[in-house]
């Protein structure tokens, strides 16, 4: 069965740090990879999200994602976190074939001033 | 705008009820996915339809069901809530292409005494 692992539950960097979140994936096949964020108190909105080509995905809000095959691994990334970016973010995956999203854990994210 | 509607946004009610959350989207998509988030678990699915008339159960079913009577609706009923069903309920949708992005409503947060 499919599955996401995100390893940090919690991380908190500095505003204007730059961000890692760690996501691997365990699936038969190169999946639809996905970031999601959530704002507290609200709905889940789509970062980003790789389908094949180019491994370096660009989404919004300045974020950026590394596909490694090798690794199954689909990191998130941001070169410089405003204190706006504190919220909870998913890794998430899908087969090719389907529309089924697998979500992992998520990472709370926090940016101290 | 298209959007995704939930309601009620918060329920309180007691165990061995009857439940009925809402799920209304103008996106006229064909997709539609109830998903539980709960601490440490991430958004986990609980029921999903591709299309009207169309129902399929996901991972953790047990104590729930939906029908699909239009494309705009998919009400999740909790047949007699169990404490175990405390949880914020998500409500998303999604184009018929496989990988299409999903719109997730506000969701509803239900407490079960």
């Amino acid at each position: 069965a499919q599955s996401v692992t995100q390893p940090d539950i919690h991380i908190t960097v500095s505003e204007g740090a730059s961000l890692e979140l760690r996501c691997n994936y365990s699936y038969g096949a190169t999946p639809y990879l996905f970031w999601y964020v959530q704002s507290p108190g609200q709905g889940l909105q789509l970062l980003l999200k790789y389908f094949s080509g180019d491994t370096l995905v660009q989404g919004i809000k300045g974020f950026e994602a590394e596909f490694k095959r090798s690794q199954s691994s689909f990191n998130l990334r941001k070169p410089s976190v405003h204190w706006s970016d504190a919220a909870e973010y998913f890794c998430a995956v899908a087969p090719v074939s389907g529309n089924k999203l697998v979500f992992g854990a998520g990472t709370i994210l926090r940016v101290k001033s | 705008d298209a959007e995704i509607t939930q309601s009620p946004r918060h329920k309180i009610t007691e165990t061995g009820r009857q439940v009925t959350l809402a799920c209304h989207q103008t996106w006229n998509h064909n997709n539609m996915f109830w998903y539980r988030q709960d601490l440490g678990h991430g958004l986990r699915l609980i029921h999903y339809s591709y299309g009207v008339q169309d129902t399929n159960k996901g991972e953790v079913s047990d104590g729930y069901s939906v029908s699909r009577s239009n494309t705009e609706d998919l009400p999740l009923t909790l047949e007699s809530a169990a404490s175990s069903q405390t949880s914020v309920y998500f409500c998303a949708s999604s184009e018929g292409t496989a990988g299409g992005e999903l719109f997730f409503g506000e969701g509803s947060r239900l407490t079960v005494l």
